[in-house]
């Protein structure tokens, strides 16, 4: 069946780094765009940043253009978020989206000192 | 920037009566290729959201048909016919005609 698995969640530092991936199953990967979106506790879902199908085209929310970067690897099914010079206000549940359509369960990113 | 708003904010519904969520944008959500990227999705207590509605009006695979979305450039709604008890939760509008924004949410739950 289809399915997003999200992993590399974790407590990190201000100002540190941390990788988020997303690993795809049960459909064609390289077909589809992606997005991350994530969710600070107790709040509304927040856009985060998409993915061509292809890799051609990112896109991203202003609050994280500059420090994240979205990337794919077709190869082996998975989806990437690279975030650099986290903050405090970073804090919350990332999901990956095949198309808004299909949603993964999420991980937890807290930034604290 | 694309600014979506919904009202209310707040739904309490009585099992089996009919909802109406209204979302609105700053801006036009047609897209130069004639199609109009509106969508609605359900987050559902401890869950991921998930996705009811797209263009508009399209329903997902999966989505009962007590749910409807309609509207055109910036006034756009989400209805439910009759509440069900697993409707409860938040509802949150969302264009992507210029990238992607979503709106506050509307927390649904039974009066």
């Amino acid at each position: 069946q289809v399915q997003l698995v999200e992993s590399g969640g974790g407590v990190v530092q201000p100002g540190r780094s941390l990788r988020l991936s997303c690993a795809a199953s049960g459909f064609t990967f390289s077909s589809y765009g992606m997005h991350w979106v994530r969710q600070a506790p107790g709040k509304g879902l927040e856009w985060v940043a998409v993915i061509w199908y292809d890799g051609s085209n990112k896109y991203y929310a202003d609050s994280v253009k500059g420090r994240f970067t979205i990337s794919r690897d077709n190869s082996k099914n998975t989806l990437y978020l690279q975030m650099n010079s986290l903050r405090a206000e970073d804090t919350a549940v990332y999901y990956c989206a095949r198309d808004l359509g299909v949603w993964g369960q999420g991980t937890t990113v807290t930034v604290s000192s | 920037d694309v600014v979506m708003t919904q009202s209310p904010l707040s739904l309490p519904v009585t099992l089996g009566q009919p909802a109406s969520i209204s979302c609105r944008s700053s801006q036009s959500l047609v897209y130069s290729d004639g199609n109009t990227y509106l969508n609605w999705f359900q987050q559902r207590p401890g869950q991921s959201p998930r996705r009811l509605i797209y263009k508009v009006s399209n329903r997902d695979s999966g989505v009962p048909d007590r749910f409807s979305g309609s509207g055109s450039g910036t006034d756009f709604t989400l209805k439910i016919s009759r509440v069900e008890a697993e409707d409860v939760g938040v509802y949150y509008c969302m264009q992507g005609t210029h990238l992607f924004t979503f709106g506050p949410g509307t927390k649904v739950d039974i009066k």
